[in-house]
C-alpha cells in the first residue's frame, strides 16, 4: 500500500457503540492529522500529532478520542456519538507540522450515526 | 476571527478558463494551499503561495497578493475531469491551517 489509507470506509454506528477508525501512513511523515468535513463547510482540524505527541486539540468533545501509537498509524476512537456527529472523517500526514510541507490525505470514513 | 471566504460554486465550458477567487483574513500569514476534491475522494495538493506573484504547473496557475489577504487558482483548458471541489487553506501565524469551504467546479460539455 502506498499513500495514506483509512478503514473503514463506511460506518454506521447507533448512539450507544464503541468503534475505532484506523489510518496508516506509507510515507514516513512525521505530523499526522485528524478533520472532519460536514457538507458544505470548511475542514474542521480536530486532532494533531507531531512526532507522536498530540500537538493540537481544538476543542473537541471527549466522545472523540485519539491515539497515536507510532508515527505511522493514528486512530480515532468513537463513544456515544450523537447525530450531528455524522461526516466524513479525514486522516492525513505530512513531513512535519509547519511551514510549507503539504498534506496528504487519506480517502476518508463515512460516518454515520443512527 | 479567521475567515477564508471562497465561491460556493462555480460552472464552466469545456476548453474554456476559470479563476477560482480566495479571500482570507487570518491572524498571521505563513503560505496559502489549493487542494482538488473529486466527489468522495480525498483532497489532492495543487499548489502552494508564500510569496506574492504567479506560480504556474502546467495548465494550473496560482497567485497570491499578501497586502489583499487573496488569491486565485487559475484552471486553463478546462476538462471533464476538472469537475471537483477546490479547496483553499491559509496557514496562520501559529502554523494551523485555516481552510475555506471549498468552491464546487462544474464543467459542462
Amino acid at each position: 500500500e502506498t499513500g495514506v489509507t483509512q478503514t473503514p470506509r463506511h460506518l454506521v454506528m447507533g448512539m450507544t457503540n464503541k468503534k475505532s477508525l484506523k489510518c496508516e501512513q506509507h510515507l514516513g511523515h512525521n505530523a499526522m492529522y485528524w478533520y472532519k468535513q460536514s457538507a458544505k463547510k470548511p475542514l474542521e482540524l480536530m486532532f494533531v500529532y507531531n512526532f507522536k505527541e498530540q500537538t493540537e486539540n481544538n476543542s473537541v468533545p471527549s466522545r472523540f478520542s485519539p491515539e497515536c501509537p507510532n508515527s505511522s498509524h493514528l486512530f480515532l476512537h468513537l463513544h456515544t456519538l450523537q447525530p450531528e456527529d455524522s461526516a466524513l472523517y479525514l486522516c492525513a500526514s505530512s513531513q512535519e507540522e509547519a511551514n510549507s510541507y503539504e498534506q496528504y490525505f487519506g480517502p476518508g470514513t463515512r460516518l454515520t450515526v443512527t | 476571527g479567521q475567515n477564508i471566504d471562497q465561491p460556493t460554486e462555480m460552472t464552466a465550458t469545456e476548453g474554456a478558463i476559470v479563476q477560482i477567487n480566495c479571500t482570507y483574513q487570518t491572524s498571521g500569514f505563513n503560505g496559502l494551499f489549493w487542494y482538488q476534491q473529486h466527489a468522495g475522494e480525498a483532497p489532492t495538493f495543487l499548489s502552494y503561495n508564500v510569496l506574492d506573484g504567479l506560480e504556474e504547473k502546467g495548465r494550473f496557475s496560482s497567485f497570491l497578493s499578501r497586502s489583499k489577504g487573496y488569491s486565485y487558482l487559475l484552471l486553463k483548458e478546462l476538462q471533464m475531469k476538472d469537475s471537483a471541489s477546490y479547496l483553499c487553506a491559509v496557514r496562520d501565524s501559529n502554523y494551523q491551517l485555516i481552510w475555506g469551504a471549498g468552491t464546487k467546479l462544474i464543467i459542462k460539455p
